[in-house]
Order: C-alpha cells, then sequence, then structure tokens
C-alpha cells in the first residue's frame, strides 16, 4: 500500500505564513484531504479535493499539490491555528485509505 | 448537521473481541453516496483508517487487519457496528467513526464523530 509523507513539526510566527507538505505515491491520481486535530479533539476537515475549503472554515487555510506533493498552506497563522494536521488520500492501488503521520504546528 | 457518536468498552483483555458503535443522525445510509468509516488513534500516533461501509453494503477493510475486522450497517437504528477480534495491546487507540460521501471531490471524511478510547489489558 501507499504511505504519505509529513514533516513531524513546523513553527510559524504570529500572522506568518506556513506550508505544510505531504508526499507520496498516491497524489499523482488522488487528490489530498487535510485534517486539523488539536489535543483531545477530534479531527476536523480543513481541506478537501487539494483546495476545497468546509463551510464556515476561515480562508487563511488553503490547499495545493502536483504530482507525488500536496500542501497545506495557512497565511495569517493564529493562535488557534495550533495543533496537528495529518493528511490523508485514498491509497493508489486499491479502494483504501492512508494518513500521513501528522506535522506538528506551533504558533508562536 | 451530521452527527456521530461512537460506543463500545474501555477495557478489553487480550484475545477478546471487541464491539464498537457509531450511532449517526443527519444522514441516511440508504442514500446513494453515503459511507461510514472507522479509523483509529494510538495515544501519541498517527491515524490509522481500518474500514468502511457503503450505503450499497459494500465494504472495504485495511489489509493490515483483514479478517480481524467485520463493519455491519442497522438501517434501522442509525448504527455501525465494528467488531474487531483476537485484541492486543497494540490495538489500544481512540477509534473514530467519520462519514464520508462518494460523490464529493477527495471524498474526504467531513464529520467525525469524538472517537472512543479501548484500552487492551489484562
Amino acid at each position: 500500500s501507499s504511505e504519505l509523507t509529513q514533516d513531524p513539526a513546523v513553527s510559524v510566527a504570529l500572522g506568518q505564513t506556513v506550508r505544510i507538505t505531504c508526499q507520496g505515491d498516491s497524489l499523482r491520481r488522488y487528490s489530498a484531504n487535510w485534517y486539523q486535530q488539536k489535543p483531545g479533539q477530534a479531527p476536523v476537515l480543513v481541506i478537501y479535493g487539494k483546495n476545497n475549503r468546509p463551510s464556515g472554515l476561515p480562508d487563511r487555510f488553503s490547499g495545493s499539490g502536483s504530482g507525488t506533493t500536496a500542501s497545506l498552506t495557512i497565511t495569517g497563522a493564529q493562535a488557534e491555528d495550533e495543533a496537528d494536521y495529518f493528511c490523508s488520500s485514498r491509497d493508489s492501488s486499491s479502494d483504501h485509505y492512508v494518513f500521513g503521520a501528522g506535522t506538528k504546528v506551533t504558533v508562536l | 448537521q451530521i452527527t456521530l457518536n461512537e460506543s463500545g468498552p474501555t477495557l478489553v483483555k487480550p484475545t477478546q473481541t471487541v464491539t464498537l458503535t457509531c450511532s449517526f443522525s443527519g444522514f441516511s445510509l440508504t442514500t446513494s453516496g453515503a459511507g461510514v468509516a472507522w479509523i483509529r488513534q494510538p495515544p501519541g500516533k498517527a491515524l490509522e483508517w481500518l474500514g468502511l461501509v457503503y450505503w450499497d453494503d459494500d465494504k472495504r477493510y485495511s489489509p493490515s487487519l483483514r479478517g480481524r475486522l467485520t463493519i455491519t450497517k442497522d438501517y434501522s437504528k442509525n448504527q455501525v457496528v465494528l467488531t474487531m477480534t483476537d485484541m492486543d495491546s497494540e490495538d489500544t487507540a481512540t477509534y473514530y467513526c467519520a462519514h464520508k460521501r462518494v460523490m464529493v471531490q477527495g471524498e474526504p471524511f467531513d464529520s467525525w464523530g469524538q472517537g472512543t478510547l479501548v484500552i487492551v489489558s489484562s
């Protein structure tokens, strides 16, 4: 099965921009979805289908992708954006789903 | 508004079978394209997709857990049940159920339950 690779951690100054990446062969064929998870809470969908936001999500979250890499960008990071972010997609070889290991975002 | 709620035992012994229930509202599993997935997360670790069931009773299971998992649905109760056999300490995790729709770009898990913690210990 496919794997999705994420950087373990990244930090960003308050109000600045941060990009989180996700790499995997499945992303050549399937769009990445991104989930935000704060401590003790369930994951929340923030970006789907490469660059679609669920209703109610701030527009500072955006997605992009090319080839085997997908990215989540937070433009003007806020303190409440501090969380773990997981990418996910369908597995390239089957109707299964895979998650990345997650990126911890710290807002300084 | 879609809501999901997981329930089940908190503590199970090694080798036992655990049954978790996902009770949902705000959608119907008789609607074309609807699906419910199970996803787990060991403490401090990443999310792991376990399996899912679709409106047409099509089912998919994680290859690494195939043979231990069974997912069933009860239309009348708006519930999806996950059964996992031969539990081991490595199965200690928070278990989530989540809604998905086939026709949405990316087919994301767009609504999640709050999760239920299962601890495997003798």
